[in-house]
């Protein structure tokens, strides 16, 4: 069965800095899908940024980006220039490719506190 | 407006009671997710369904209950049988169940046993 672990229970950085959130996670496949959701105050559940296993290029959407290596089963997610609207609880996620279920498989989660 | 709304919002039960949780999508998707979340755990699956009149279990679903008898709906039912159901409840869908698909959640709805 795949696991996902996320380390990191708080995290916190000054605004305008660069955070690097932590996730690893165990799969015996070679295919699949990773994903860095954000869960503000609001509660609810925001895509940030998705990587496909087998493409090799770190997937970026603006200020956050990943640092993707499978030999190592680890999926970091780096914000730049933090703002304070990036204070929330991030959950990495793992969504296997071969099982038709399509369920996702999240991490324990993250809370980022951004710092004025 | 396109989404996935869930009600209520909070909810309160009593012990040895049964509660009905209600999530709506108008996105047209075929696929409906039920997560649960407690604190320091993440988010679990409890059911899913990825047509109309199917659903399977997920890896939390004893004490639970759904039905998808509309494409739009897929509601939740806590029984008497769950034996730890205060938590927060999120529902989730997408286009199909290929992991390429999205999910979007709704906004959850937070069940508190008295």
């Amino acid at each position: 069965a795949q696991t996902v672990t996320q380390s990191q229970p708080e995290m916190s950085v000054q605004e305008a800095e660069t955070v690097t959130l932590s996730c690893t996670y165990d799969t015996s496949e070679s295919d699949y899908y990773l994903f860095w959701y954000k869960q503000p105050p609001s509660r609810q559940m925001i895509l940030v940024i998705r990587q496909e296993a087998y493409k090799q290029q770190n997937a970026t959407e603006n200020r956050f980006s990943v640092n993707f290596q499978k030999a190592a089963k680890s999926f970091s997610l780096k914000i730049s220039d933090s703002q304070l609207g990036d204070a929330a609880m991030y959950f990495c996620a793992y969504r296997s490719v071969s099982s038709n279920t399509g369920k996702l498989i999240f991490g324990q989660g993250t809370t980022l506190q951004v710092k004025p | 407006d396109g989404g996935i709304t869930q009600s209520p919002k909070y909810l309160f039960r009593k012990e040895g009671q049964n509660v009905t949780l209600s999530c709506e999508q108008n996105l047209n998707h075929d696929a409906m997710y039920w997560y649960r979340q407690d604190p320091g755990q993440g988010l679990r699956l409890i059911y899913y369904s990825q047509i109309v009149n199917d659903f399977q279990k997920g890896d939390i679903a004893e004490g639970y209950s759904v039905s998808r008898e509309k494409k739009e709906s897929f509601p939740l039912t806590v029984t008497s049988a769950q034996k730890n159901p205060t938590a927060f409840y999120l529902c989730a869908s997408s286009i199909s169940a290929v992991p390429t698909h999205e999910q979007f959640f709704g906004p959850g709805t937070r069940l508190t046993v008295l």
